[in-house]
């Protein structure tokens, strides 16, 4: 079955703890990207790869780190997480640049205290 | 930039009624446009597309015209089903650029 994976689902933290939330997809997609969602702001993205070792900003980078070391996943790093990165997050892939359909992960919930 | 806005939520229904959500764009070029949807608790996931203008994408019922001279893509279902409350996304994307662009989504709750 054609997926994409996050982990963990859910994760309560404290401010400057440094966590990795990852991402995996089984479809074999060169581009992968994260995404936050909060309440009256859709979603933004974070962070795009558009290959292994190819990785570029989004629209809210600040805070976060991404890595590309292999096709089939893409984690997503919060070295000093802060209470403004409470949020929901997802992991998308897909087959090529935006015109393509994207496959989302179920999402992260993150909550920074 | 590119941008999206659709129509402010929550929508609330009843069963079997017709169902409009508004979207219009602003972008160069000749974006593909999107409508995902958003079951609760679940990520997004594709409702349908369309890539060029008047192209009409349609899936479950819903659908959708690609109207390049309003620069609109309303999403519309003739008969709404309890199964379809869920917060609905427009978005647009365009060949070459690695950034889909999402209006802030609209939630509908449909109610027996």
């Amino acid at each position: 079955e054609a997926q994409v994976t996050q982990n963990p689902r859910y994760l309560i933290t404290v401010t400057g703890k440094k966590l990795t939330v990852t991402c995996s997809q089984n479809m074999n997609h060169e581009y992968m990207s994260w995404y936050r969602q909060d309440p009256g702001l859709g979603l933004r993205q974070i962070y795009y790869s558009m290959n292994v070792e190819v990785t570029d900003k989004g629209d809210v980078p600040e805070g976060y780190k991404v890595s590309r070391k292999e096709k089939r996943n893409f984690p997503l790093i919060l070295e000093s997480p802060s209470p403004n990165q409470t949020s929901l997050y997802f992991c998308a892939s897909s087959a090529g640049t935006a015109s393509y359909e994207q496959y989302f992960g179920p999402g992260t919930r993150l909550t920074v205290t | 930039g590119d941008s999206v806005t659709q129509m402010e939520g929550p929508v609330t229904l009843s069963e079997e009624a017709f169902l409009t959500i508004n979207c219009t764009y602003t972008a160069t070029g000749y974006p593909s446009l999107f409508w995902y949807v958003q079951y609760p608790g679940e990520g997004l996931q594709l409702l349908l597309k369309a890539t060029k203008a008047d192209d009409k994408g349609s899936n479950k019922g819903f659908e959708a015209t690609y109207r390049k001279e309003t620069t609109s893509f309303h999403l519309e279902k003739g008969s709404v089903q309890v199964s379809d409350s869920a917060v609905y996304f427009c978005a647009l994307g365009k060949g070459g650029s690695e950034k889909l662009v999402f209006g802030k989504g609209t939630k509908l709750t449909v109610n027996p």
